[in-house]
This record gives C-alpha cells, sequence and structure tokens, in this order.
C-alpha cells in the first residue's frame, strides 16, 4: 500500500533558525507532490507544488522543496523562520490524473520568538 | 470570491445517530473531495465527485456517501454513527477533479460522536 511518512511529529526552534521537514512516500510510479500548511484558525493551504522538471521548487513565504526521485523524499526547507511559520505542515502525494491526496501525519511546527 | 465553505461548524451527535455535512466550492470549481482528519493524523481522502457522480473512493465503508448537485454543491453523509468517526471532516474543491489544479480546502466540520 502507498505511504507517506513525515519524520517528525513535533519541531520547536527559534527564529532566524533554519527549517527541515522530511518526507517520504512509497510509491514506484509517477507521482506529484505537495506541501501543505494549516496556521493556527487557518485553512489547509498550499504550500509548494511539484509535478516535474526542475527538482527544487520554490513556494510561497520563502518555502522550497527538493524532490530527490532516488530517495522518494520530498523535504520542504526555509533557510531562516519566522515567529509567523508556527502552523502544522503536511505533506501529501498525489499518484493519479485526479488529484486525490495522500497526506503524511503532519508535523507541528512551533517557532519561539 | 468566497471560498469553500462547510456546514455546520460544529456537530454532536449520538452513536447510530446519522449525520449530513455541507460543502459549498470554490467559484468556477466543479470537483469536491472529501477528507476525514482525526486527532493528530493527516486527512484521510474518502471519496471525489465530479458531474454529479462519484469518480473515485477511498477505504471508507459504505456507512459514509454523498452527492454532488448540478451547482457543484456537495453533501457527505455519515449513517450509523460510530465514536470512531468523530473527526474534522474536510472538503476540497477544484477545477476538473485534475491533480494539475490546486486543490482549495474549507475550514472543516468538527463532527463529535458521544
Amino acid at each position: 500500500a502507498q505511504s507517506v511518512s513525515q519524520h517528525n511529529h513535533h519541531v520547536i526552534l527559534s527564529e532566524a533558525a533554519s527549517l527541515e521537514l522530511g518526507c517520504n512516500y512509497s510509491y514506484g510510479g509517477t507521482v506529484n507532490l505537495f506541501w501543505y500548511v494549516q496556521y493556527p484558525g487557518q485553512h489547509l493551504q498550499l504550500l509548494l507544488k511539484y509535478f516535474s522538471g526542475d527538482p527544487l521548487v520554490k513556494g510561497i513565504k520563502g518555502f522550497e522543496a527538493e524532490f530527490i526521485k532516488s530517495k522518494f523524499s520530498f523535504n520542504l526547507r526555509k533557510p531562516s523562520v519566522q515567529w509567523s511559520d508556527t502552523a502544522e505542515y503536511f505533506c501529501a502525494v498525489s499518484t493519479d490524473s485526479w488529484g486525490k491526496l495522500q497526506f503524511g501525519a503532519g508535523t507541528q511546527v512551533v517557532v519561539t520568538p | 470570491d468566497a471560498g469553500v465553505t462547510q456546514s455546520p461548524t460544529h456537530l454532536i451527535k449520538t452513536r447510530g445517530q446519522q449525520v449530513t455535512l455541507r460543502c459549498s466550492p470554490k467559484s468556477g470549481h466543479d470537483t469536491v473531495s472529501w477528507y476525514q482528519q482525526a486527532l493528530g493524523q493527516g486527512p484521510q481522502f474518502i471519496f471525489q465527485y465530479y458531474e454529479e457522480e462519484e469518480r473515485q473512493r477511498g477505504n471508507f465503508p459504505d456507512r459514509f456517501s454523498g452527492h454532488q448537485f448540478p451547482n457543484y454543491s456537495s453533501e457527505l453523509n455519515v449513517n450509523a454513527l460510530l465514536l470512531g468517526d468523530s473527526a474534522l471532516y474536510l472538503c476540497a474543491s477544484s477545477l476538473g477533479g485534475s491533480s494539475s489544479y490546486e486543490q482549495y480546502f474549507g475550514p472543516g466540520t468538527r463532527l463529535t460522536v458521544t
């Protein structure tokens, strides 16, 4: 069965620190990859997505992610976090043409001032 | 431009009862997907509606059913509620149900089964 694994459930870091969240998936075929974010009290919203081409994709708010096909990974990074980056982050994979998303369990990120 | 809206916001039901949740997609979107998000977990795909038909379904029992109306709004029905159905139910809309298009999520309906 396909699965999406996020390595950390909770991450606490200080402002200006760098952030990297791991995501691995188990599927041997073509995948579309996504990172979603849920800020406190807000809807899930798309941070960035990868369909094809340059494996390094840039999203909103200074986030980027790198697709490494050989490692089945799609890790999210931000060089310098802000307090406003406190949120829950979800990695998601789509393996069909209709956009059904399979999500990881999420990582709660807390940025302290 | 209204985004995805869901109603009600919160709902408390008793085990064995039935519940209906509603979703209005973002303007211009014709595809609605439903997800269940249990506490501490990521959203799990329930099913997707396109052109008023269920196009694909996740690993959920037949107690979970849905409907899409001509105006693209959608309902999720759950019969014979179990305690384990307590969760946040998310609706997402997109255009054409293609993975090429972003899915926009609503705020969710928090269902508590007692």
